[in-house]
């Protein structure tokens, strides 16, 4: 089945532990991102990618740290967590950045920041 | 700066009933849009891709328009069910992003 599969689903933290949320896709699709998605802000994107070893922010980079160093796997890192960065994560992915492709949605992180 | 906009914010219906959620969007620009469905604490899931040559795409008792002159799209539900209940998203993707707007928030009652 096409998918994207992001791990964990739900993950409590402390402020400061250092934390990686993986983000995998098995439709040998370019380009990957990350989203957040809060309350009266809607969805943002963190930061995307749109191959291997090409990565760029975007809307609310600050904080968060990103690899792709092969294909199918597009981690996001968050190297000194805060509270603020509370949210419901999403990772997409789609065959390439423009010319049409819809995008696939994994099923988010929950991720509580204490 | 490409801003959507997703009215109503929230509509509750009786089952059966048709109906129209709109989407409207400040740059004409863009090379598709997308309809996806969120239900509570879960993931998107894709309903609808239009591209921006398309005027309609339909799937089921769904049926998504686009206009991109006047910058607007329609989700038509046909029939609804109590199973709709939900949040749509629309979101359009034109220079290097999807750009969601905040969303509708579906309830359909028995």
């Amino acid at each position: 089945e096409a998918q994207v599969t992001q791990n964990p689903r739900y993950l409590i933290t402390v402020t400061g532990k250092k934390l990686t949320v993986t983000c995998s896709q098995n439709m040998n699709h370019e380009y990957m991102s990350w989203y957040r998605q809060d309350p009266g802000l809607g969805l943002r994107q963190i930061y995307y990618s749109m191959n291997v070893e090409v990565t760029d922010k975007g809307d609310v980079p600050e904080g968060y740290k990103v690899s792709r160093k092969e294909k199918r796997n597009f981690p996001l890192i968050l190297e000194s967590p805060s509270p603020n960065q509370t949210s419901l994560y999403f990772c997409a992915s789609s065959l390439r950045r423009a010319g049409g492709y819809g995008y696939t949605f994994g099923s988010g992180t929950r991720l509580t920041v204490v | 700066k490409q801003e959507v906009t997703q009215i109503p914010a929230a509509l509750s219906v009786p089952e059966g009933e048709n109906l129209v959620l709109n989407c409207s969007f400040t740059d004409s620009a863009i090379y598709n849009l997308q309809w996806f469905r969120q239900d509570p604490g879960k993931g998107l899931t894709s309903l609808l891709l239009i591209q921006s040559s398309q005027r309609e795409q339909t799937s089921g008792r769904l049926n998504a328009s686009l206009d991109k002159s006047s910058g607007r799209s329609t989700l038509y539900i046909a029939a609804s069910q109590p199973g709709d209940s939900a949040t749509y998203l629309c979101a359009v993707f034109n220079t290097d992003k999807l750009i969601f707007g905040t969303g509708t928030r579906l309830q359909v009652f028995p």
